[in-house]
This record gives C-alpha cells, sequence and structure tokens, in this order.
C-alpha cells in the first residue's frame, strides 16, 4: 500500500531564502508524481509533474526531482517570497491505478 | 478557459438529510476524479471517471455515497443519508490525459450537524 510522507509538516523563513521541502513514498511503482499548492480556501494548483522516466522538472523558480529507487522527490524553491506562502502537497500515481495518494502537506511561510 | 467549478461552496446539514455535490469539469476533459480530506487528514481518492464511465468507485466509503456524470460533462456526488463522519472538504478534479497536471476546483465545505 502507497504512503506518502511530507517532511517538514511546516516550516517558517525569511524572504530570499531557498528552501527544500521533502516528499518520500514507500512503494517506487509509481507512474507520476505531481506537486501541488494550496492557499487557504482555495483548491489545489497543480506546479509540476514529473513522469516515472523523468529525473526533474523545473518551471520558474521552481524546480522538482524525483529518485524512484529512493522513494523520494524534493521540491526546491528559489530566492523565496512572501506570495510563496502556502501549504505545499506531494500526490504520488502508482503504476496501474488512476489516483494519487496525498501527503499531508508542507506548510509553508515566508516572512517579508 | 473556465476553471473546475463546484457547487455549492459550503454546505450545512443535519445528520440524516440528503446533500448533493457538482462539479463542472473544464470541457474538453474527460478524466474527472473525486477527492476527500476530513479534518487533519490528508486528501483521500474517492473515485474516477472517464466520460460518464466510472473507472475506478475503491475509494467510496460506502454505498451513502452515490456519483454520477451523466452525458459525461457535469458529475453530481450524493450522500444519502448523511452521518457526521461525512464532514469534510470535497474536491473535484479535471485532466484531458492521465499524463497531465490535474486541475482542481476549490471544493465543497460539508458539515454534517
Amino acid at each position: 500500500k502507497q504512503e506518502v510522507t511530507q517532511i517538514p509538516a511546516a516550516l517558517s523563513v525569511p524572504e530570499g531564502e531557498n528552501l527544500v521541502l521533502n516528499c518520500s513514498f514507500t512503494d517506487s511503482a509509481i507512474y507520476n508524481l505531481q506537486w501541488f499548492r494550496q492557499d487557504p480556501g482555495k483548491g489545489l494548483t497543480s506546479l509540476l509533474l514529473i513522469q516515472s522516466s523523468q529525473r526533474e522538472q523545473t518551471s520558474g523558480r521552481l524546480n522538482a526531482s524525483l529518485d524512484k529507487s529512493s522513494g523520494r522527490s524534493t521540491l526546491y524553491i528559489a530566492a523565496s517570497q512572501p506570495g510563496d506562502s502556502a501549504t505545499y502537497l506531494c500526490a504520488v500515481e502508482s503504476s496501474g491505478t488512476y489516483k494519487y495518494i496525498f501527503g499531508t502537506g508542507t506548510r509553508l511561510k515566508v516572512l517579508a | 478557459e473556465a476553471g473546475v467549478t463546484q457547487f455549492p461552496s459550503h454546505s450545512v446539514i443535519e445528520k440524516g438529510q440528503t446533500v448533493t455535490l457538482r462539479c463542472d469539469p473544464i470541457s474538453g476533459h474527460d478524466n474527472l476524479y473525486w477527492y476527500r480530506r476530513v479534518m487533519g487528514k490528508e486528501i483521500k481518492f474517492l473515485l474516477h471517471f472517464v466520460k460518464e464511465s466510472k473507472q475506478d468507485e475503491s475509494g467510496m466509503p460506502n454505498n451513502r455515497f452515490l456519483a454520477e456524470r451523466t452525458g459525461g460533462t457535469y458529475s453530481t456526488l450524493k450522500v444519502q443519508p448523511a452521518e457526521l463522519e461525512d464532514s469534510g472538504v470535497y474536491f473535484c478534479a479535471s485532466s484531458r490525459w492521465r499524463v497531465e497536471k490535474l486541475f482542481f476546483g476549490s471544493g465543497t465545505q460539508l458539515s454534517v450537524l
């Protein structure tokens, strides 16, 4: 049974700092992995999608890496800004299914 | 392009009543998903439609939950009768293809009293 864990649960950093959010999963037989952002009272916004054959994806100041063999993904945020404050969720789609298993998220606060 | 729309945004009902949630996916998105987050827990999969067909409903908690997607457009999720443990946020998501970012709606906050 796939389980997804995110560490840390919460993080507070000063503006401008580079930071890394971690996601680990127990079953390496995955099809896709997505990183989402959720703002309070809003839905989820997909930031990056990494297919199982890929090692990383980049979008602007965001970079997500995937290491299937070790069951890990990281989301790197460069030069953090107060607008980056949100909850970040990692979700894994196991091979043979169309459903994503979500972690509990990392609540990020970037201080001005 | 309009996003995924869900309504109502909030619903407060009493135990034993019936509630129907609606989701309008992005036009042209054949894949439609329902997810749920109960307080303090992670978001969990409920079911997946491809057009009007249920592909996977393994996450549906019990037979008090009924999802439909008539005509392959909008979807409804009915809870009848509602129980206290059904309280949570119900999210709908859609995608055109499997290997594509999921687009989520803002969710319906359901409170069963």
